[in-house]
């Protein structure tokens, strides 16, 4: 069965960054994109970006533009979600998704999520 | 950015009730080259990731229990769940896949009366 595999909660501090990894499983990871979201405390949903089955391209949210870099290892089947330059408002639940269709930015199978606290 | 705003934002119903949630967009989400909605509802428990419940605004993910309904096309759209059972309290959300970035309605609580 399909399953994606996220890495565990994290604290950081303010200004510094955080690497979440998404470890993929039951089907061909070369098939399909994967996407980032986020959710913050009681809040909905973000769109965060996407990587490409290759990884060769990605696309990101306007305003996580320069902080967010989204990386694949084909080899383990793990994709890698980094964000810099933390602030409090970086707080949330990160999910790996991933993308049901190619180019349909829905997912049907999602990681169970990664907690990143930014605190001092 | 297309908005997508939920009414209400919660609600609750007996066991066995209907309960209607809907979910409208700031701009047409009707794809005129494929007639087709961009439009997709996850149910979400707590401590949980977002289930897929319906895409294509009306097509029922497999494995969905056939209660689960959605309907609605270009703005406004509907999610009904005929029959409301216990394990169907939860947080359910509609997403926008038509114009990126996605995004999401802010969400209904659905809880049993």
């Amino acid at each position: 069965q399909v399953q994606l595999v996220q890495s565990g909660a994290e604290v950081k501090k303010p200004g510094a960054s955080v690497k979440v990894s998404c470890k993929a499983s039951g089907y061909t990871f070369s098939t399909y994109s994967i996407h980032w979201v986020r959710q913050a405390p009681g809040q909905g949903f973000e769109w965060m970006g996407v990587i490409n089955p290759s990884g060769d391209t990605t696309s990101y949210a306007q305003n996580l533009q320069g902080r967010v870099t989204m990386t694949r290892d084909t080899s383990s089947s793990t994709v890698y979600m980094e964000l810099s330059s933390l602030t409090s408002e970086d707080t949330a639940v990160y999910f790996c998704a991933r993308e049901a269709a190619r180019g349909l930015y829905y997912s049907d199978y999602w990681g169970q999520g990664t907690l990143v606290t930014v605190s001092s | 950015d297309i908005v997508m705003t939920q009414s209400p934002d919660s609600l609750a119903a007996s066991l066995g009730e209907r309960a209607t949630i809907n979910c409208k967009s700031s701009q047409n989400v009707l794809s005129p080259s494929n007639n087709k909605n961009y439009l997709v509802w996850y149910q979400q428990k707590p401590g949980q990731p977002p289930r897929l419940l319906i895409y294509w605004a009306s097509t029922r993910e497999s494995g969905v229990p056939d209660r689960f309904s959605g309907s609605g096309s270009g703005t406004d759209f509907t999610l009904t769940i005929s029959s409301l059972q216990a394990e169907d309290v939860a947080v359910y959300y509609c997403q926008q896949y038509y114009i990126s970035p996605s995004t999401f309605g802010q969400g209904t609580k659905v809880e049993i009366k």
